[in-house]
């Protein structure tokens, strides 16, 4: 069983819905990130969780470190929004303030004009 | 200045070449790392390197050689790869403060083809 696991791992939306993304983690973390890949392209921060819920603009992130979940949020989406979403959890110290993130295996979203 | 650059943004090579790729972060991030993504997977862990040290290998085979110069370069020199080599090759850095997780900042990546 993968540590991180994320659901859906396709999704198609029209434009303006509401959008969920799922993520469980089966260890304890010190944090966990969410971030963002277009097309063969570099990857983005959206966000870094350890507690709560952060919003920046349509995008919304919980988590809930109780039940090892979290979930990634777009309202009103809009075609730019398709990418590959990740889901990453900080697990394992490397060392000298290094820290190793384990990867979902991703959401691909795509939102229909 | 927020961004982590790699260069070259694409690169072909043969499997008898040499060739290198570059990051470099002006943040003063003490951490840096090296990912291979392939197509349609998430990326995989290659080197860490902390303070200018190499604090993770993940097994990586000796046709990739990192090197940390300073405090604000990381190269990954590349000689007689395969074409199973060929991907998405991602720079991150962090800062490195030691009590808890400090965001990765990635940068655009190399896409390496191995012919």
């Amino acid at each position: 069983k993968n540590e991180v696991e994320q659901s859906p791992q396709n999704l198609t939306a029209q434009e303006g819905e509401f959008i969920t993304i799922n993520c469980s983690y089966s260890v304890g973390i010190s944090a966990l990130h969410w971030l963002q890949q277009h097309p063969g392209g570099g990857i983005v921060s959206l966000f870094m969780l350890s507690s709560g819920k952060k919003k920046h603009g349509r995008l919304i992130a919980t988590i809930n470190i109780q039940e090892k979940h979290s979930s990634l949020h777009i309202t009103a989406s809009h075609p730019r929004d398709s990418a590959v979403y990740i889901c990453a959890v900080s697990i394992a110290y490397s060392g000298a303030g290094s820290y190793q993130l384990t990867f979902g295996k991703g959401t691909k979203l795509s939102v229909i004009p | 200045d927020t961004e982590v650059t790699q260069t070259p943004k694409h690169l072909v090579m043969g499997m008898t070449n040499k060739k290198s790729l570059k990051c470099e972060q002006h943040m003063g991030h003490r951490a840096m790392y090296w990912y291979k993504q392939k197509a349609k997977k998430p990326p995989e862990l290659m080197f860490v390197y902390s303070y200018e040290k190499l604090s993770i290998n993940e097994s990586v085979p000796s046709r990739f050689s990192p090197e940390c110069p300073n405090s604000s370069l990381l190269n990954l020199h590349l000689h007689a790869l395969q074409p199973e080599d060929s991907a998405l090759y991602l720079c991150a850095s962090s800062q490195a403060s030691g009590n808890s997780y400090n965001e990765q900042f990635f940068g655009p990546g190399t896409r390496l083809t191995v012919l």
